[in-house]
């Protein structure tokens, strides 16, 4: 299975929003509301931030939201913070009953 | 609180078999609720589903690692474990365990990971 296409990285300053992709086909991400997002901080275990598209677990912070269209699903974060910055992998549910993961969005606050 | 917990080798000679358990605590591995995976990440690189059991012993593997994996669950225990055979170079990684349940397709509580080095 492929892996779900993210940019490598994207950037923004304080207080900015910015928005990541992720890419897969009509088998993973556009076939299925099982699309998850994760925040990996270096040296630490990823951190789930949204599941089944647009939920937030509780304690996330609501300035991280989810959607999706066709086959690509988005992060929006807004309010960018210093601690946002980040690693983030999306993840689908695929028609083999497998998942996978998204490519990594390394998040710059600049 | 449930926590997960991995253990076992962190050096793997090549050809050899990794093996691996996931202690779980806080919360029973036997509820019908969850699956349990592995999954692992390369030093500086991306993260890659390994594969999942559920607790009637039903299994899911990533199709590149199926004909070299094995994940067992031990109820008794509040276990689940992972062999990979044939290790290379390529194996080297930090390996998580994670759960996810049933109903929401995604890794709610994670391990710390573990770093496994296949090396002669």
């Amino acid at each position: 299975q492929s892996a779900l296409t993210q940019p490598a990285s994207v950037s923004g300053s304080p207080g900015q929003s910015i928005t990541i992709s992720c890419t897969g086909t009509s088998s993973d991400v556009g076939g299925y509301n099982y699309v998850s997002w994760y925040q990996q901080h270096p040296g630490k275990a990823p951190k789930l931030m949204i599941y089944d598209v647009s939920n937030r677990p509780s304690g996330v912070s609501n300035r991280f939201s989810g959607s999706k269209s066709g086959n690509t699903a988005s992060l929006t974060i807004s309010g960018l913070q210093a601690e946002d910055e980040a690693d983030y992998y999306c993840s689908s549910y695929t028609s083999s009953s497998t998942l996978g993961f998204g490519t990594g969005t390394k998040v710059t606050v600049l | 609180q449930v926590q997960l917990q991995e253990s076992g080798p962190g050096l793997v000679k090549p050809s050899q078999t990794l093996s691996l358990t996931c202690t779980v605590s806080g919360g029973s591995i036997s509820s019908g609720s969850y699956y349990w995976s592995w999954i692992r990440q390369p030093a500086g690189k991306g993260l890659e589903w390994i594969g999942r059991i559920y607790t009637s012993g039903s299994t899911n593997y990533n199709p590149s690692l199926k004909s070299r994996v094995t994940i067992s669950v031990d109820t008794s225990k509040n276990q689940f474990s992972l062999k990979l055979s044939s290790v290379t170079a390529a194996d080297t990684a930090v390996y998580y365990c994670a759960r996810e349940p049933r109903l929401k397709r995604a890794f709610d509580y994670w391990g710390q990971g573990t770093l496994v080095t296949v090396s002669s």
